[in-house]
């Protein structure tokens, strides 16, 4: 049973295009979402972040907003480039939860120049 | 820059040989994680560790053990692999227990033929 859920598996932008990448959870405890970029042969790299007390995060061109009232969350990258293409996986913890995160499947996401 | 430094990069054996995998950071954290990342992508934890402790365990079988000799080492061995075993294992560290950014290594290959 997936505590945590990405939708879409896949997704394909064009260049210059905001990609929007789904994410949803069922715990309410969770109050740490941090989304990990991997491209592959690679490990995951953390990308930015979001605590349930905000709303939304910024950094450069990826953007986090979160309605913890219907548990979801997505992240959106505006100006897609072909270097974006990676897999994107949506996590959550809870407080003193011992840095146990909970992945999502992923979503991989093809930029097209 | 890589700072979790994971050995070997794949490895290839047969059903019931023991295999062990070693990971190493240099970042000065207190926790080290492993990690499974399986076929269809799907990460999880299996253990992690703070200053030498084991701190998570997650429901894995016990043919995996890990071994901490320092807070900068965490090896995984496994005795007598399965079919199922075959997989990414991710080893990551954090600098604290709760919460923290999660660095991961390039990861480990296992396929069991």
């Amino acid at each position: 049973q997936q505590q945590v859920r990405q939708s879409p598996q896949s997704l394909t932008v064009w260049e210059g295009e905001t990609a929007i990448l789904n994410c949803s959870y069922e715990n309410s405890a969770f109050d740490y979402f941090p989304w990990y970029q991997q491209f592959p042969g690679e490990g995951p790299a953390l990308l930015i972040a979001i605590r349930s007390v905000s709303d939304k995060k910024e950094d450069g061109r990826f953007t986090i907003f979160f309605n913890k009232r219907e548990k979801k969350l997505s992240l959106h990258i505006t100006d897609s480039q072909p270097g974006d293409s990676a897999t994107y996986f949506c996590a959550a913890s809870g407080t003193g939860n011992t840095g146990k995160l909970i992945f999502g499947l992923g979503t991989t996401l093809q930029v097209q120049p | 820059e890589t700072a979790v430094f994971q050995t070997p990069n794949y490895h290839v054996t047969q059903v019931g040989n023991e295999v062990s995998f070693n990971c190493k950071q240099t970042l000065g954290h207190d926790t080290m994680y492993w990690y499974k990342q399986d076929s269809k992508k799907l990460l999880k934890i299996m253990f992690s560790y703070n200053n030498k402790q084991l701190i998570v365990n997650e429901t894995v079988p016990r043919r995996f053990s890990p071994q901490s000799s320092d807070k900068a080492h965490l090896n995984l061995r496994i005795k007598s692999v399965e079919p199922e075993d075959s997989a990414v294992y991710l080893c990551a560290s954090s600098r604290l227990a709760s919460q923290n950014t999660l660095y991961f290594g390039a990861g480990t290959r296992l396929s069991v033929l």
